[in-house]
């Protein structure tokens, strides 16, 4: 079974400019979120999705992150104009609701972002 | 007073040695309990989870839950230089679904 995909693995932009990070769940995971994690910290959520609807993005900073999931598969999380605090790993992770126990939230590798 | 604690080390034991990792937390909602297990440059691994308090073992691995102290914890057994890793507690509510609340990790180095 394929894992959760990310694109780009790193990316180094300079401050003010933007990025957009891709992600393609496990197939069939209806529930998709983006994590962003600072070296030295645990990841933190940015979004929730359940298919294509947000559930949770209370702690997005909406001024300049966006994200979407078209068709309920890919999702795409876009930062614009970047600062240099958001120099961090973006985690996307899914799951699956089926017979939900706990321990079905899978981790992609992650998209390193240095911003300077 | 953050909703998971744990400290984030470093952690230096040799191998063989038995490693103790722990968390607390002040939410008393908090229903499912979880370690990542994150090698570097990589994504979190699920390694263990436990529903509500209790025990739950796994090879070198146990996994121990109070919730009456809000206190969990992870033990490693006959550790190996390939356990070395940052290893993350996390939890959530009774929500199928619900986002994780991760601690900060501790960072574990296990010597030859």
């Amino acid at each position: 079974e394929a894992g959760v995909a990310q694109s780009p693995r790193y990316k180094i932009i300079e401050k003010r400019q933007s990025v957009a990070f891709w992600c393609n769940p496990i197939s069939g995971h209806a529930t998709l979120y983006w994590y962003q994690q600072i070296l030295g910290q645990g990841p933190k959520l940015l979004i929730q999705f359940q298919n294509n609807g947000v559930v949770d993005d209370s702690q997005l900073p909406k001024d300049r992150f966006s994200a979407e999931r078209l068709k309920g598969v890919d999702s795409t999380l876009k930062i614009q104009p970047a600062k240099l605090e958001d120099s961090a790993v973006y985690l996307c992770a899914s799951s699956s609701l089926r017979g939900y126990s706990g321990n079905t939230i899978y981790f992609g590798e992650g998209s390193w972002l240095t911003v300077v | 007073q953050k909703e998971v604690e744990q400290d984030p080390g470093p952690l230096s034991v040799p191998e063989g040695a038995i490693v103790s990792l722990n968390c607390t937390y002040s939410n008393s909602a908090f229903q499912y309990f979880m370690w990542y297990r994150q090698y570097s440059r990589k994504g979190p691994e699920l390694l263990m989870y436990t529903y509500s308090s209790g025990n739950k073992e796994d090879g070198r691995f146990t996994a121990q839950v109070d919730k009456s102290s809000k206190y969990i914890s992870l033990f490693i057994r006959d550790s190996q230089p390939s356990d070395s890793a940052t290893y993350l507690c996390a939890m959530n509510r009774n929500q199928a679904g619900t986002a994780l609340i991760f601690g900060k990790g501790t960072t574990l180095s296990v010597s030859s």
